[in-house]
């Protein structure tokens, strides 16, 4: 079955601290991952997206891993700042059909 | 880049009215453009997928005839809620993509109340 799972469900970080989420799936045939950040009442918005041969992307304090042997990748926030309080979705794509499955999201809550 | 606007923003109903949710994509023409509902501290939930000039292709457990879907061009999909209930409030978010596996942009979302 074709799953994304993404850990921590929720994460409280102090601001100026760094942080790693996690999205792990079990997709194929993989055709791509991408990250996005949707601020509450907000469309998500995309940050980095990734295919099966590249291993890292980087996006401003933002950097993406992928681990297309495995079927994981993580975002690493660097230097957290208040604005990056949001959910961070983990969305896959596979080749049959061009489906995309969504992850149920890490919500960060960054702290003064 | 690439933009994708939803109207209303927001909206309250009484419950057994229709309410019609507009996506539009501006600066590109979408092929396909997809509907989803998001509830309180949940991910996205695909309902739809509407490509331009054919029948939507629904999501097992949504109703198409509830949910009516309307792609009637390359920038402009509605999503008409018929005789919406409470259990219908959720917040609504259109999503356009330009090219078969490409990207999806995402719109910024309307936020359905029915009273």
């Amino acid at each position: 079955k074709n799953q994304v799972e993404q850990s921590p469900q929720s994460l409280i970080i102090l601001e100026g601290k760094n942080c790693t989420l996690q999205c792990n799936y079990t997709v194929s045939p993989f055709s791509n991952l991408r990250w996005y950040k949707q601020d509450t009442g907000r469309g998500p918005v995309s940050l980095t997206i990734m295919t099966f041969s590249e291993n890292t992307k980087s996006n401003g304090r933002y950097t993406a891993t992928l681990d297309a042997d495995t079927k994981q990748s993580s975002l690493h926030i660097t230097a957290s700042q208040l604005s990056d309080s949001a959910s961070y979705i983990c969305v896959v794509t596979y080749t049959g059909g061009f489906k995309t499955i969504f992850g149920a999201g890490t919500r960060l809550f960054v702290k003064a | 880049g690439a933009v994708v606007s939803q109207h209303p923003s927001w909206v309250i109903c009484k419950s057994g009215t229709s309410v019609k949710i507009e996506c539009r994509s501006l600066d590109f023409q979408a092929t396909t453009m997809f509907w989803y509902r998001q509830f309180p501290k949940q991910s996205l939930m695909l309902m739809a997928t509407s490509n331009e000039g054919s029948k939507a292709t629904y999501e097992q457990g949504v109703e198409k005839d509830k949910f009516l879907i309307n792609h009637a061009s390359l920038t402009l999909s509605t999503l008409t809620v018929t005789s919406a209930h409470p259990e219908d409030s959720s917040f609504y978010i259109c999503s356009a993509r330009f090219a078969s596996g490409g990207e999806q942009f995402f719109g910024p979302g309307t936020r359905l109340t029915v009273l």
